[in-house]
């Protein structure tokens, strides 16, 4: 089975601080995504990578960044956390098919709540 | 703005009723996506269709993708409570590694 695991499943920061969330996927996949779900918003990508060290912005990359250094790990940081940035945050994985039906395998998400 | 639509956005019903998610958008896609998701875990893939006009059956679930590619349907037939979850359809533009989620529909299913 696949796998893909957070960090933490729940965090709470304070305003400005630097945040770091981890994922890691245990099954040699390209591709890494980092989402945040809000609400009546659904799922809205942050970032995505489909390499080690390549990364590509997302539909909101504004207050993020990430760092994929290791194929099996891709971490996002909010370098100085704000209020608005409170979500759930969910990692996935793919292994790129190149037919537009890659299966994206999710890890359980991590509930940030900045103060 | 959301590039998918779904409705009804909530959607609360007796166990054995029947009923149907609709997925839509003003944009073409080259596969479509229904994931189901409960709380506390992340979104797992259901199904996923390709060819305009296609309809897939997964037991009790009946997924469509409309003939133009811009729309899709969920009808789950004799609902039970195990179906409770949020139900997310995404479709996958022409860069294949990205994929525009729906704002989700939230099914609950009484016994």
């Amino acid at each position: 089975d696949v796998k893909v695991t957070q960090s933490s499943r729940y965090l709470v920061k304070r305003t400005g601080e630097k945040v770091f969330l981890e994922c890691v996927q245990d099954m040699d996949h390209e591709n890494m995504f980092w989402y945040r779900q809000d609400p009546g918003l659904g799922l809205r990508l942050i970032y995505f990578s489909y390499d080690v060290k390549m990364k590509e912005k997302g539909d909101i990359p504004e207050g993020y960044s990430v760092s994929r250094e290791k194929k099996e790990r891709f971490s996002l940081i909010l370098e100085s956390a704000s209020t608005n940035q409170t979500s759930m945050y969910l990692c996935a994985s793919s292994f790129p098919s190149g037919a537009y039906t890659d299966t994206q395998y999710f890890g359980p998400g991590t509930r940030l709540t900045v103060l | 703005t959301q590039l998918l639509e779904q409705s009804p956005q909530f959607l609360s019903i007796q166990e054995g009723e029947n009923l149907t998610v609709y997925c839509n958008s003003s944009s073409v896609f080259s596969s479509l996506q229904w994931y189901r998701q409960e709380p506390g875990e992340g979104p797992v893939l259901l199904v996923t269709v390709v060819t305009g006009g296609e309809v897939k059956k997964l037991k009790r679930l009946t997924f469509q993708f409309g003939d133009a590619r811009k729309d899709s349907s969920l009808h789950i037939t004799a609902a039970q409570p195990g179906d409770t979850g949020l139900y997310l359809c995404a479709g996958a533009g022409y860069n294949f590694n990205k994929f525009y989620f729906g704002s989700g529909t939230k099914l609950n299913v009484k016994p």
